[in-house]
């Protein structure tokens, strides 16, 4: 079955301590992209990577790191985790088009920063 | 920066009634996104537009690129189309860029 998985679904976290959201795919994209969602504010895209070791900075990416070794890996790092990271983050994919494809998204991951 | 608004932002219907949900954007696009967030918090991509119209099942999208508007429209709605409606574009393109930005959403709500 064609999906992004996104581990762990739920985490509690307190401030400071190094944590990393993993995002998979099985669909060969090339496109990968992680997305916070915050009431009030919706969807705000985080990084994003055009390919295996090809990442570029979205509207929100201060705090948070990413990495692509490998086309069907994107996870989101957190080096120090911050209260105002408690959020319901996003991961998805898709292919490279002339004018952009389907968007795949994960399940979601919320995370709560005490 | 693209501007993208949607309307309205919450939206009650009866079960049956034709909806209308609206997405205007300020700078040219090279694709439209609708996508629905179901309850629970999944997301699902419905369509990618870059002109014209799309037509799935009792949904249809449709985008005016000279207007910089499209539209999401639900024939015959069912309570289980509750959810909210989000439209995101996509920039021209332009080197690597692939910022996707985001429409704050349109909560529905459909009654029995």
């Amino acid at each position: 079955e064609a999906q992004v998985t996104q581990n762990p679904r739920y985490l509690i976290t307190v401030t400071g301590k190094k944590l990393t959201v993993t995002c998979s795919q099985n669909m060969n994209h090339e496109y990968m992209s992680w997305y916070r969602q915050d009431p009030g504010l919706g969807l705000r895209q985080i990084y994003y990577s055009m390919n295996v070791e090809v990442t570029d900075k979205g509207d929100v990416p201060e705090g948070y790191k990413v990495s692509r070794k490998e086309k069907r890996n994107f996870p989101l790092i957190l080096e120090s985790p911050s209260p105002n990271q408690t959020s319901l983050y996003f991961c998805a994919s898709s292919l490279i088009g002339r004018v952009g494809n389907e968007q795949f998204f994960g399940p979601g991951t919320r995370l709560t920063v005490l | 920066k693209n501007e993208v608004e949607q309307s309205p932002q919450n939206l009650t219907a009866q079960e049956g009634e034709f909806i209308t949900i609206n997405c205007s954007y300020s700078v040219g696009i090279s694709a439209l996104h609708w996508l629905q967030q179901h309850p629970g918090g999944g997301i699902v991509s419905l369509f990618m537009l870059s002109s014209g119209k799309k037509k799935h099942g009792r949904l249809i999208a449709t985008i005016n690129i000279q207007e910089k508007h499209s539209s999401l429209h639900i024939t015959a709605s069912h309570p289980r189309d509750s959810a909210v409606y989000i439209c995101a574009v996509l920039p021209p393109l332009s080197g690597s860029a692939r910022q996707l930005t985001f429409g704050s959403g349109t909560q529905l709500t459909v009654l029995p």
